[in-house]
């Protein structure tokens, strides 16, 4: 399994709404990332996760929470998003010192 | 910091050469990368340079000058599926700190 997957594929969210992105990896990946791309922009790095411990945190809002339940799974919890957080958000992992990281398909989040 | 500076867009011809320039001013470097975006999906990987040189995979060659702060991705045999987004990554010392380039869109014509 060479795979990343997210769920959902698409999202559609009002701003007091919870929700959850999830993505997951059997690959033995030991590094999980969330990323942020907005149109006809470059990913950009939100947070990072190395053997289950949150490693990198780029000032990220806190109606952004990250988790890591086990080294094959990364959830990131949403809640009072705001209109100019919508966007693809991408998920990717790696090997702790690889040589690549690995993308999933990405949610396409809409917050009305 | 760092600061990733790559050409904004590009056109090239069907079965013709093209090389995408990469420049990064990174206050740590740990590896650069290249990886495809079509519009709408994931990126892919495409190569990976953490010495100075040329690698080189199939039609793709990616190319390193860490004194120089530059790389570039050459792209042979131009395919009218090539036309996407490239984008330009570097990994600082921490190596699980991935920054990304703008992307360079790439058009490919007949």
């Amino acid at each position: 399994d060479t795979e990343v997957t997210q769920t959902p594929k698409h999202l559609v969210m009002g701003m007091t709404n919870k929700k959850s992105l999830k993505c997951e990896q059997h690959m033995g990946h030991r590094a999980m990332y969330w990323y942020k791309q907005k149109a006809k922009k470059p990913p950009e790095l939100m947070f990072v996760y190395s053997y289950e411990k949150l490693s990198i945190n780029e000032s990220v809002p806190s109606r952004f929470s990250p988790e890591c339940p086990n080294s094959s799974l990364l959830n990131l919890h949403l809640h009072a998003l705001q209109p100019e957080d919508s966007a693809l958000y991408l998920c990717a992992s790696s090997k702790p010192r690889g040589s690549e990281q690995f993308f999933g398909p990405g949610t396409r989040l809409t917050v009305l | 910091g760092q600061n990733i500076d790559q050409p904004t867009e590009m056109t090239a011809t069907e079965g013709a050469i093209v090389q995408i320039n990469c420049t990064y001013q990174t206050s740590g470097f740990n590896g650069l990368f290249w990886y495809q975006q079509h519009a709408g999906e994931a990126p892919t990987f495409l190569s990976y340079n953490v010495l100075d040189g040329l690698e080189e995979k199939g039609r793709f060659s990616s190319f390193l000058s860490r004194s120089k702060g530059y790389s570039y991705l050459l792209l042979k045999e131009l395919q009218m599926k090539d036309s996407a987004s490239y984008l330009c990554a570097v990994r600082g010392h921490n190596n699980n700190d991935m920054r990304f380039g703008a992307g360079t869109r790439l058009t490919v014509k007949p």
